[in-house]
């Protein structure tokens, strides 16, 4: 049951586009399209932005889209804003009927 | 709209027992699968476990298998987590969240924290 692997930090300018990376397994990415990300701002509880790899729920900004290849998932944010300040984490079904997090990545808009 | 409120968190010594509780509304809570995620203070989120609307199809994190117990109450529209032989790494914020029988977890509580300290 190990956590998929994203970068700690990233950052960007106003305007920008930046990507966040999801690695898994195939036990868990790979395998299964149920991959998922979360933006959760300091003492706020997660919002889902991206499920099933690359849907937005409605309302989620279409500046925020999601792909998958293989085993790696991404996240990318197009057209930064300051709003977008955040902590994001994906998340993939497992093997063993489980669901394991990514360790979470820091944005900073610069 | 959909609401989850948990309730139960409370300091407690290793070792001790705690039940946390989650109140739903705003959907059909008995067709839905629930689970609890929690994340320690300064760090990520970990799923902790989750059932199906029928009360089937549970499964739990290994950190927790055999101490943590959930269960639901469909005519009251809660959701359960008994938390035994409660450790040190068990503090954390736990979230109730709607979702997890695929798809993902769409809605979210505000969370209540659990402590374990002597």
């Amino acid at each position: 049951q190990s956590a998929l692997t994203q970068p700690a930090s990233v950052s960007g300018s106003p305007g920008q586009s930046i990507a966040i990376s999801c690695i898994g397994t195939s036990s868990d990415v790979g395998t299964y399209n149920l991959v998922s990300w979360y933006q959760q701002y300091p003492g706020k509880a997660p919002k889902l932005i991206i499920y099933e790899a690359s849907k937005r729920p409605s309302g989620v900004s279409t500046r925020f889209s999601g792909s998958k290849s293989g085993n790696t998932a991404s996240l990318t944010i197009s057209g930064l804003q300051a709003e977008d300040e955040a902590d994001y984490y994906c998340c993939s079904y497992s093997d063993g009927n489980i669901w394991v997090f990514g360790g979470g990545t820091k944005l900073t808009v610069l | 709209e959909v609401q989850l409120v948990e309730s139960g968190g409370v300091s407690v010594q290793p070792g001790g027992s705690l039940r946390l509780s989650c109140a739903a509304s705003g959907f059909t809570f008995s067709r839905q699968t629930m689970s609890w995620v929690r994340q320690a203070p300064g760090r990520g989120l970990e799923w902790v476990a989750k059932m199906k609307e029928d009360g089937s199809d549970v499964s739990y994190v290994d950190s927790v298998k055999g101490r943590f117990t959930i269960s639901r109450d469909n005519a009251k529209n809660s959701l359960y987590l008994q938390m035994n032989n409660l450790k040190a790494e068990d503090t954390a914020m736990y979230y109730c969240a709607k979702g997890g029988g695929g798809c993902c977890f769409d809605y979210w509580g505000r969370g209540t924290l659990v402590t374990v300290s002597s």
